[in-house]
This record gives structure tokens, C-alpha cells and sequence, in this order.
């Protein structure tokens, strides 16, 4: 079964720094790119970013360019998101999703979730 | 303001057809990206509904749901409406401009 488990989200300071994880199970886990969206309390969906099945190709929403970083360590199974300057409006439920293969980025879209971990950047 | 403009939410009583309609631009589904669409039920995280450009129903889902498109827009028409359907529903794309993913705003479907 395909299994994708966020962690990592708590509670921070505006202008602090926490790094999320995404463990993955149930598949080849280094042959998909993978993705972060997010979701503030009561909104809709907010794409934040995305990479290839290699790490090699990045993507990132404006909003969160320069201070948030995806990578993934293929040999963990593991996708991560370092966030780093993080603001109020970046308080949200953060979920990790998968792409799928070999697909090109217009026809991308995101299958399996996982269950979302919440960021708070507050005071 | 999201790039794709979805109604806030729609209502239909037990068994009757609803549509929810997802308009975007000539940059994203003007432009033939692919629309996709996910269920969000309360509480939980969203799961896809609808893929790809013949709007494909993952296994699970059921016949009751169907995709559409013409032009800048998409539609997903849901019969047989039945109470569980309660939920909020995203249309998802790519923007060329943007070489962003985008989502709708997002419908809250009632049921009646």
C-alpha cells in the first residue's frame, strides 16, 4: 500500500526555521517526483513545490521562493521541506503528494496525500 | 485571488446533478494543461477525483462523477448526488506563464 507520513510541523517563532518530512512506502519511491501543497486554516488548496524523481529539477511557488527548499534523500525513502524566514501567512497544514511518472509538468497532478502536518508561525 | 475561478459552493438535494465549473485562462487550460479535480471531505486530506485529459476516475471512484472541457473552462458534474458527496471539490492545473501548479479556489458542495 502506498503510504506517504508528513512530520516535522509545530509551532514557531515569525522568522524561525523548521524543516518538514515526508516518509514514503508502498512504492519505487525514486522513480516519482514529489510534491508540498498547503492549506491555511479554513482556504483552498496553495501549491507550494515540487521536484523530480532525481532531486535534480526544483519547483516553487512565488510565494515561497528564496525561503523554502525541497530536497529528497532517495536513499530514506524521504522528501523534506526546509523552511526558513517563515511568516504568519505561511501557517498552514502542509501536505506532501506524489506525481506521477514521466509525465509532462502541464499534465502533472498529485496521487496519493498524505495526511498533512500543521505549521504555526505565531508570537 | 486564485487563477482558476471556481463558484464557493453549490447545493443539490439527494439524487439530483450538479456541476462545478473551474475557469482558467489562456496560460493554464487555454493553453491544454490538463484539469484535475479532488474531493476534500471534512477533516481529512484531498483525494484525487478526476485526471488526466480524459478526465480518468482513479479506482474507487465512482461512476457518478465526470469531467468535461471546452476553451478556458472545465466542469465536473456529479448525479445521483447521495449525502456523502458533502464535501469541497478543487480543479487543479499547470500555468505556463506562472511554471506554476494551480489550484481553484475550491466549491463546497451541500447536500440538500
Amino acid at each position: 500500500e502506498v503510504q506517504l507520513l508528513e512530520s516535522g510541523g509545530g509551532l514557531v517563532q515569525p522568522g524561525g526555521s523548521l524543516r518538514l518530512s515526508c516518509a514514503a512506502s508502498g512504492f519505487a519511491f525514486g522513480i516519482y517526483g514529489m510534491t508540498w501543497v498547503r492549506q491555511a486554516p479554513g482556504k483552498g488548496l496553495e501549491w507550494v513545490s515540487a521536484i523530480g524523481g532525481n532531486g535534480v529539477a526544483t519547483y516553487y511557488a512565488d510565494s515561497v521562493k528564496g525561503r523554502l527548499t525541497i530536497s529528497r534523500d532517495n536513499s530514506k525513502n524521504t522528501l523534506y521541506l526546509q523552511m526558513n524566514g517563515l511568516r504568519a501567512d505561511d501557517t498552514a497544514v502542509y501536505y506532501c503528494a506524489r506525481l506521477p511518472p514521466a509525465l509532462p509538468l502541464h499534465a502533472n497532478y498529485f496521487d496519493p496525500w498524505g495526511q498533512g502536518t500543521l505549521v504555526t508561525v505565531s508570537s | 485571488q486564485s487563477l482558476l475561478t471556481q463558484p464557493p459552493s453549490v447545493s443539490g438535494a439527494p439524487g439530483q446533478r450538479v456541476i462545478i465549473s473551474c475557469t482558467g485562462s489562456s496560460s493554464n487550460v487555454g493553453a491544454g494543461s490538463d484539469v484535475h479535480w479532488y474531493q476534500q471531505l471534512p477533516g481529512a486530506a484531498p483525494k484525487l477525483l478526476l485526471y488526466g485529459t480524459n478526465s480518468d476516475r482513479p479506482s474507487g471512484v465512482p461512476g457518478r462523477f465526470s469531467g468535461s472541457r471546452s476553451g478556458t473552462s472545465a466542469s465536473l458534474a456529479i448525479t445521483g448526488l447521495q449525502a456523502e458527496d458533502e464535501a469541497d471539490y478543487y480543479c487543479q492545473s499547470y500555468d505556463n506563464s506562472l511554471s506554476a501548479w494551480l489550484f481553484g479556489g475550491g466549491t463546497k458542495l451541500t447536500v440538500l
